[in-house]
């Protein structure tokens, strides 16, 4: 069965920290989207990849950074969590033509910052 | 710019009620639309889909009819079951090959045994 993992279901990080989350995906898919999901908002988009190497700024970028050096796998990166990034972190993935095939998400990660 | 716009929630319905919740769009072309529901505590899983003007998309009992006239994506179930409780998201994918898609604000629905 063909999936997306993505590495925790739950987490807890302190107000400063660097953050780490990774996806990694198991079907060859060329394009590698990071969502956060927040109650009445929601999902928007942080930051996607077509490629390797490649990323592009989604609609809130601002306090994050992404890592895609191998095809399967695409890192958010928190440089300096805050509490207003306390949320449900989605990953998801497409191949080329996403509108012919859509998404496949991760379960999610419910990121919690003190 | 592309958009969607569903029915608010949450809808509430007993079990064995026929269910529609709606979604119109807004969006040049021929955009692919999309159907997503997401379980609790759950990411979201691909419902259906229709890619050109008047396909119908099924899955689960579920079904929903590309209308370009009326640019609407409306989903239907005719009877629903408590596993059916869920947020349904409705999207759109625009056909001028870009690489996002555009989702809805989703609508919860709770289904009563």
């Amino acid at each position: 069965d063909v999936k997306v993992t993505q590495s925790s279901r739950y987490l807890v990080k302190r107000t400063g920290e660097k953050v780490f989350l990774e996806c990694v995906q198991d079907m060859d898919h060329e394009n590698m989207f990071w969502y956060r999901q927040d109650p009445g908002l929601g999902l928007r988009l942080i930051y996607f990849s077509y490629d390797v190497k490649m990323k592009e700024k989604g609609d809130i970028p601002e306090g994050y950074s992404v890592s895609r050096e191998k095809k399967e796998r695409f890192s958010l990166i928190l440089e300096s969590a805050s509490t207003n990034q306390t949320s449900m972190y989605l990953c998801a993935s497409s191949p080329r033509a996403a509108g012919l095939d859509g998404y496949t998400f991760g379960s999610g990660t419910r990121l919690t910052v003190v | 710019g592309d958009s969607v716009t569903q029915m608010e929630g949450p809808v509430t319905l007993s079990e064995e009620a026929f269910l529609t919740i709606n979604c119109t769009y807004t969006a040049t072309g021929y955009p692919s639309l999309f159907w997503y529901v997401q379980y609790p505590g759950e990411g979201l899983q691909l419902l259906l889909k229709a890619t050109k003007a008047d396909d119908k998309g099924s899955n689960k009992g579920f079904e929903a009819t590309y209308r370009k006239e009326t640019t609407s994506f409306h989903l239907e179930k005719g009877s629903v079951q408590v596993s059916d409780s869920a947020v349904y998201f409705c999207a759109l994918s625009p056909d001028t090959g870009g690489f996002k898609t555009i989702f809805g604000a989703g609508t919860r629905l709770f289904v009563k045994a």
